[in-house]
């Protein structure tokens, strides 16, 4: 059965900091993994796809098939970087199962 | 526009009531799902639409009914509901996956529903 995994229900790091959410999947079938954010009274909204290799807001997160992972990271936090996130994982085709999330807490 | 609406805000209903909730998008987008989230919990699918026809129905309790009339609008209606299925809930679109292709999910700002 498909799942994902989030260790870390609230991270606290001080600006400046480097963090990692981890996210680790179980799934048979080739993953497709996503990050979703939700900032303080706004919507869930898609902060990166594995399948983009992309950055966004200076986040990064690589999918490990070998540990089965797809961590995010960002070098240095900023305050702004406060929110929940999600990793979901997409499978058969329209299905998205998403992680209990991770409260970022960064501080001043 | 590339927002999803969502009406309403707020709902309150008994038991024995029946009412609907309405989403909205103009993206040409043409999956449209519904999630419900419980409070410090993640987003918990129930229905995929796909091409105006239902396509997943996560064994979601029958007293949720959804609907697509176009492929504009999907609505969910409600009926004979509990206490516990009060929840944020939550409507989404996005290009349909099944061309292989991976396409981003757009979320609206939900519904927060209370059942007394």
């Amino acid at each position: 059965a498909q799942r994902v995994t989030q260790p870390e229900k609230l991270l606290s790091v001080f600006k400046g900091a480097p963090v990692e959410l981890k996210c680790n999947y179980s799934y048979s079938g080739s993953p497709e993994l996503f990050w979703y954010v939700q900032y303080s009274r706004q919507r869930l909204q898609l902060l990166l796809r594995h399948i983009s290799r992309e950055s966004i807001k200076g986040f990064t997160a690589d999918l490990n098939k070998g540990e089965t992972s797809f961590h995010l990271k960002k070098p240095f936090a900023q305050e702004e970087d406060s929110a929940m996130y999600y990793c979901a994982l997409r499978y058969n085709f329209n299905k998205f199962y998403f992680g209990s999330g991770t409260k970022l807490n960064v501080k001043p | 526009d590339t927002e999803v609406t969502q009406t309403p805000k707020h709902l309150v209903m008994g038991m024995t009531n029946k009412k609907s909730l309405k989403c909205e998008q103009h993206m040409g987008h043409r999956a449209m799902y519904w999630y419900k989230q419980k409070a410090k919990k993640p987003p918990e699918l129930m229905f995929v639409y796909s091409y105006e026809k239902l396509s997943i129905n996560e064994s979601v309790p029958s007293r949720f009914s959804p609907e697509c009339p176009n492929s504009s609008l999907l609505n969910l209606h409600l009926h004979a509901l509990q206490p516990e299925d009060s929840a944020l809930y939550l409507c989404a679109s996005s290009q349909d996956s099944r061309s292989g292709s991976v396409y981003e999910q757009f979320f609206g700002p939900g519904t927060r529903l209370t059942v007394l």
